[in-house]
């Protein structure tokens, strides 16, 4: 059982680059989350899906996008990169939305905007 | 801002000590929930406690919970190696689009053999 995959692993962009980093989850999950960390400031909740064609937004939205066109898919997409944007992105995933059940993680997207 | 704010930031120990992490949290909750990360991998859900329980136990952790002070903490027994990792704890917050699960910025676990 994979659980969920991110890909890519990791990824070198130039500034003003489009990007998109997929997910996949195989567990048939309601909600997905996508998360930076940065070091020193823990993870930041970027976007969240409750159900497949609803999205959120979360603390640090902004130069993020993401749609939910099915169960199993979250893309995150940079429409135009920025160095500031250079992080590790983890996307989750949740049988129930809401917080009020246990998130299942990625091995995380390391991204690095020159 | 973020929801959940674990102390230390770091603590260091040697293998058999017990360790102990704190979270503090700022507005009602649903759960609140911890989480471990070994380096370069992703979080890892280790317990999940209920507003309306107090203690709970998962083999070697115990985590209680006090939401008159707003707190949590999780204790490790006799530590190991193994349980290098940093330490996050979650909090359900709400904002204009619904609910989800805000981390703190974890606490650094080293335990040296």
């Amino acid at each position: 059982i994979a659980g969920i995959t991110q890909a890519p692993t990791s990824q070198i962009l130039a500034a003003g680059r489009r990007m998109t980093l997929r997910c996949t989850q195989d567990m048939r999950h309601n909600a997905m989350y996508w998360y930076r960390q940065d070091l020193g400031l823990g993870l930041r909740l970027i976007h969240y899906s409750n159900t497949a064609g609803t999205t959120g937004k979360g603390e640090v939205p902004d130069g993020y996008s993401v749609s939910r066109a099915n169960t199993d898919d979250f893309p995150l997409t940079l429409a135009s990169a920025v160095p500031s944007q250079t992080s590790v992105y983890f996307c989750a995933s949740s049988e129930a939305s809401g917080g009020i059940g246990e998130l299942f993680f990625g091995e995380g997207s390391r991204l690095t905007v020159l | 801002s973020q929801q959940g704010e674990e102390d230390p930031q770091a603590l260091s120990i040697q293998e058999g000590e017990n360790a102990t992490m704190n979270c503090s949290y700022k507005t009602s909750i649903n759960n609140l929930q911890w989480y471990r990360q070994n380096s370069g991998r992703g979080l890892v859900h280790l317990i999940l406690i209920r507003s309306n329980e107090r203690e709970k136990h998962s083999g070697r952790l115990r985590v209680t919970l006090d939401t008159s002070k707003k707190s949590s903490s999780l204790l490790i027994t006799a530590s190991r190696a193994a349980d290098t990792a940093s330490y996050f704890c979650a909090t359900a917050s709400y904002n204009q689009a619904g609910t989800a699960l805000i981390f703190g910025k974890g606490t650094t676990l080293s335990v040296s053999s």
